[in-house]
């Protein structure tokens, strides 16, 4: 399967601890974004990398929120001191350069914050 | 206000029925738009581009009104497997933005 792949699908945390979700674009895109949905909500914009840099971050991201993409390819979002309000679906997407292409997403990483 | 806005839903229509619901969009300067669908628990998946022109595919059709700054999705003919939540999506650049999604039931 070439498609983007994320892990761990789910993830049960206490309060207060760091994750960490990895993404694995579809290997010819450059371009990479993170995204949240709550239930009832549509995804909502995190952060964007181009190759290895990172050219956007949400407002919405606080500082505890960090992505990387240290070699243009895989992507990490690392979550510090979790709260229950960042219990929400992390998906990932990659597409191709320009701006007509299609968004692929991965299944998605839940995380439920206790 | 949100970048993109959408009528929530939900529809409940009976199979073979047309279902149709819009899409508001606030940067004037947005350069393309798409439908994406997501079932439930899945990721959204691509459904089809919206160009100015108008364009069909099958049984779906998508409307651009750039001077009203909204977009339409018809869904002529409806089909069970059309249950679904039906995202609008809206391209600034290298940015896409959500709306929070159309829940469309097909019941038989």
């Amino acid at each position: 399967d070439t498609g983007v792949s994320q892990n761990p699908r789910h993830k049960i945390t206490k309060r207060g601890q760091n994750v960490t979700f990895r993404c694995d674009p579809i290997s010819e895109h450059n371009r990479l974004y993170w995204y949240r949905q709550t239930l009832g909500q549509g995804p909502e914009f995190l952060t964007y990398f181009q190759n290895e840099a990172q050219l956007e971050k949400s407002r919405l991201l606080s500082d505890r929120f960090s992505a990387e993409r240290p070699k243009g390819s895989f992507s990490t979002l690392e979550i510090q001191r979790t709260e229950q309000g960042d219990s929400a679906m992390y998906l990932c997407a990659s597409r191709r350069q320009g701006n007509t292409g299609e968004l692929f997403f991965g299944e998605g990483s839940r995380l439920t914050v206790l | 206000r949100k970048e993109v806005e959408q009528d929530p839903g939900p529809f409940n229509v009976p199979e073979g029925a047309t279902v149709a619901f819009n899409c508001t969009y606030s940067n004037s300067a947005s350069q393309s738009f798409f439908w994406y669908r997501q079932d439930c628990r899945k990721e959204p998946k691509l459904l089809m581009s919206v160009y100015s022109s108008g364009n069909e595919d099958g049984r779906f059709t998508a409307q651009l009104n750039r001077a009203s700054q909204y977009i339409s999705l018809l869904i002529r003919d409806s089909k069970l497997s059309d249950s679904a939540t039906y995202l609008c999506v809206v391209n600034d650049d290298y940015k896409l933005s959500f709306g929070a999604g159309t829940t469309v039931t097909v019941r038989a």
